[in-house]
């Protein structure tokens, strides 16, 4: 069945460094790709999504393109900020699926000032 | 502004309670849901339901039942908690239209702990 693999956590930064977050997923379709974001004490919120191939979601100065070659959503920003400290979730909705959200496991990112 | 919000930000229960999770939203949404969050697990489906008095099984029913009586309600039920029910539970919802990429909005969640 559909899933989605995300890089293992926790990930420690310092502020303003350069952050990946690693995604792939395995789909039987062709399905849109979530990145969500879960601040402490908070529920998910919608960070950026895309919908078909070569889209490139972007938010927050966060950005991921959805690759189907390597079947990848890769999220990435050029500069993080302790504020950015969460969870991150990446995603995919598909028809097989029943358009329901499939989850990967989320990714702990830890910003140090 | 959307808003879904869950009865309760904590909870202790005893092993063998029924438990009632709720969940309500302002932005009359079709569609609900219920997902437990447990570490290195990710978010995983318990049970939605596309329409009022509507529901269907997710990948984790188990233990589990729901009501939608209202459209803007969707409770979730605990039969009879058992320790392994400690989790952290999100509710959210959506709005049907172009398929495969509208939005789902999320509660803060609700943190049970089963004694």
């Amino acid at each position: 069945g559909d899933s989605v693999t995300q890089m293992e956590g926790p990930v420690t930064l310092s502020e303003e460094a350069f952050l990946t977050i690693n995604c792939t997923y395995t789909a039987t379709g062709y399905p849109s790709l979530f990145w969500y974001v879960q601040y402490p004490g908070e529920g998910l919120q919608l960070l950026l999504k895309a919908t078909k191939a070569d889209d490139k979601g972007s938010n927050k100065g966060f950005e991921a393109t959805y690759r189907k070659e390597t079947t990848s959503f890769h999220l990435e920003k050029g500069s993080v900020q302790v504020s950015d400290s969460a969870v991150y979730f990446c995603a995919l909705s598909s028809v097989e699926y029943g358009n329901k959200l499939v989850f990967g496991a989320g990714t702990i990112l830890r910003v140090k000032s | 502004d959307v808003k879904v919000t869950q009865s309760s930000r904590y909870l202790v229960k005893r092993t063998g309670e029924k438990v009632f999770l709720e969940c309500v939203q302002d932005m009359d949404h079709e569609n609900m849901f219920w997902y437990r969050q447990d570490p290195g697990l990710g978010l995983r489906l318990i049970y939605f339901s596309y329409d009022v008095k509507m529901k269907e099984k997710g990948d984790i029913p188990e233990g589990y039942s729901v009501s939608r009586e209202k459209k803007e309600r969707f409770s979730l039920i605990l039969e009879s908690a058992s320790t392994n029910q400690t989790s952290m539970y999100l509710c959210a919802s959506r709005q049907p239209g172009q398929g495969l990429q509208e939005t789902q909005y999320f509660g803060p969640g609700t943190r049970l702990l089963v004694l």
